[in-house]
């Protein structure tokens, strides 16, 4: 089945960008029908989308953070990346990445990745 | 509106059936689908759609919606079932997604 695993640095300073990528495995990223997106989760707190990306590249963010996110695709590593610009403390978080099953009247979020503890310190 | 309303916490005796509500005027025109997610571990779909279960998911999880509500209902609680519960749908613009507030569900 297919099975998704976040990467990337644990720790990321003030100011600077956070950068996570996304594996693929059990199932091609290009083969359509889904997205594949970022979500997070600030300690003790709910979960909060970020975006999600087609294998198109077609993207689309969360209002509150689309000035400062990019979301992209690389189909031939099997891969989706986020990129989070100017984060801040507030941006400390579980970082998950799943998959994105749409229909007519309904999405929902299967399977995730387990996620990855991003915290921003200098 | 786009948001999605749960009811921060609610108890269920062992055995006992419990219900939880999610409110959101986008859940008129889509279905809420709901996550279950144990400390430390990553959110698990439980519902999605009008009423489906995942494989591996027991039957005593079920769901329903009327109006701008969508309903988890357990149905005789197991201690395993205690953990935290969001829902999640489109918002109003049907461009992006959001989740629920959530809902910690303790078995007594």
């Amino acid at each position: 089945q297919v099975q998704l695993q976040e990467s990337g640095p644990g720790l990321v300073k003030p100011s600077q960008t956070l950068s996570l990528t996304c594996t693929v495995s059990g199932g091609s990223i290009s083969s359509g029908g889904y997205y594949w997106s970022w979500i997070r989760q600030h300690p003790g707190k709910g979960l909060e989308w970020i975006g999600y990306i087609y294998y198109s590249g077609s993207t689309y963010y969360n209002p509150s953070l689309k000035s400062r996110v990019t979301i992209s695709v690389d189909t031939s590593k099997n891969q989706f990346s986020l990129k989070l610009s100017s984060v801040t403390a507030a941006d400390t978080a579980v970082y998950y990445c799943a998959r994105v099953n749409p229909d007519f009247e309904s999405d929902w979020f299967d399977p995730w990745g387990q996620g990855t503890l991003v915290t921003v310190s200098s | 509106s786009s948001e999605l309303t749960q009811d921060p916490a609610v108890s269920v005796a062992l055995g006992q059936t419990v219900r939880i509500t999610c409110q959101g005027d986008s859940l008129r025109s889509y279905y809420a689908s709901w996550y279950q997610q144990k400390p430390g571990q990553a959110p698990v779909l439980v519902i999605y759609g009008k009423n489906n279960r995942p494989s591996g998911i027991p039957d005593r999880f079920s769901g329903s919606s009327s109006g701008n509500t969508a309903s988890l209902t357990i149905t005789g609680a197991q201690a395993e079932d205690e953990a935290d519960y969001y829902c999640n749908s489109r918002d109003s613009s049907g461009n992006h997604l959001i989740f629920g507030t959530g809902t910690k569900v303790t078995v007594l």
